[in-house]
C-alpha cells in the first residue's frame, strides 16, 4: 500500500529565505506526483504536477523535483514571502489506484514565513 | 479557462436533517468528478467519484450519497445527518484519469 510522508510537519522561516519541503513515497509505481497549497479554511490549490517520466517542473519561484527510484520529491521555494505561508501537501497517483485513480496524500507541511 | 464552484461555503445543520452540497465545473467537458472529506487531523478521504452522467462509485460506506445529474454537476447528499458527518467537503475534477486534479473552495459542514 502506498504511503506518503512529509517531514517536517511544520516549518518557520524568515522572509527572503530559500527553502525546501520534502515528500517521500513508498511505491515508485506512480503516474504522477502533485504539489498543492492549502490556506486555512480554503480548498487545495494545485501548484505543480510532475509526470512519472519527468524530473522536475517549475512555476515562478517554485521548483519541484521527482526522483522515482528513491521515492522522493522536493518543493523548492525561492525568496520566500509571508504570502507563502500555508500548508503544502504532496500527493502521488499510484498505478495501483484502480478505476478511482485516487491520489495518496501526505499529511502536509505547515509553512510560516515571518516578516 | 476552467473553474469549479461549490456551495454553500458554510452550513450548520441539526442532527437528522438532510444535506445537499453542489459542485459545478465550467470550461471543460466530461470531467472526472470527486468528493473528498477533510476532517481535522485525518487528512483527505475520497468519498465518491464519477466518470460520467449517472455513474457514481463509492469508496467508503457511509451515511452519504452522490449524484451526477448533468455532465458538469456533482451533488453530495444525505437524508439524515449524523454528528460524524461534520467536516470540510471538497469537490475536485480532472480531465482523463491521470491528469492534474483541481479542487473547489470547499464546504464547511457542522452538524449539531
Amino acid at each position: 500500500k502506498q504511503e506518503v510522508t512529509q517531514i517536517p510537519a511544520a516549518l518557520s522561516v524568515p522572509e527572503g529565505e530559500n527553502l525546501v519541503l520534502n515528500c517521500s513515497f513508498t511505491d515508485s509505481a506512480i503516474y504522477n506526483l502533485q504539489w498543492f497549497r492549502q490556506d486555512p479554511g480554503k480548498g487545495l490549490t494545485s501548484l505543480l504536477l510532475i509526470q512519472s517520466s519527468q524530473r522536475e517542473q517549475t512555476s515562478g519561484r517554485l521548483n519541484a523535483s521527482l526522483d522515482k527510484s528513491s521515492g522522493r520529491s522536493t518543493l523548492y521555494i525561492a525568496a520566500s514571502q509571508p504570502g507563502d505561508s500555508a500548508t503544502y501537501l504532496c500527493a502521488v497517483l499510484p498505478i495501483s489506484s484502480g478505476s478511482a485513480r485516487q491520489l495518496t496524500f501526505g499529511s502536509g507541511t505547515q509553512l510560516t514565513v515571518l516578516p | 479557462s476552467q473553474t469549479i464552484h461549490q456551495w454553500p461555503a458554510t452550513l450548520v445543520q441539526p442532527v437528522g436533517s438532510p444535506l445537499s452540497l453542489e459542485c459545478t465545473v465550467e470550461g471543460t467537458s466530461n470531467p472526472n468528478l470527486y468528493w473528498y472529506r477533510q476532517a481535522a487531523g485525518r487528512g483527505l478521504q475520497l468519498l465518491f467519484y464519477s466518470v460520467g452522467i449517472g455513474q457514481i462509485s463509492s469508496e467508503v460506506p457511509q451515511n452519504l450519497s452522490a449524484s451526477r445529474p448533468q455532465d458538469r454537476q456533482f451533488i453530495l447528499s444525505s437524508k439524515k445527518l449524523l454528528l460524524s458527518d461534520s467536516g470540510f467537503y471538497l469537490c475536485a475534477w480532472r480531465v482523463g484519469v491521470t491528469g492534474e486534479l483541481f479542487f473547489g473552495e470547499g464546504s464547511r459542514l457542522t452538524v449539531l
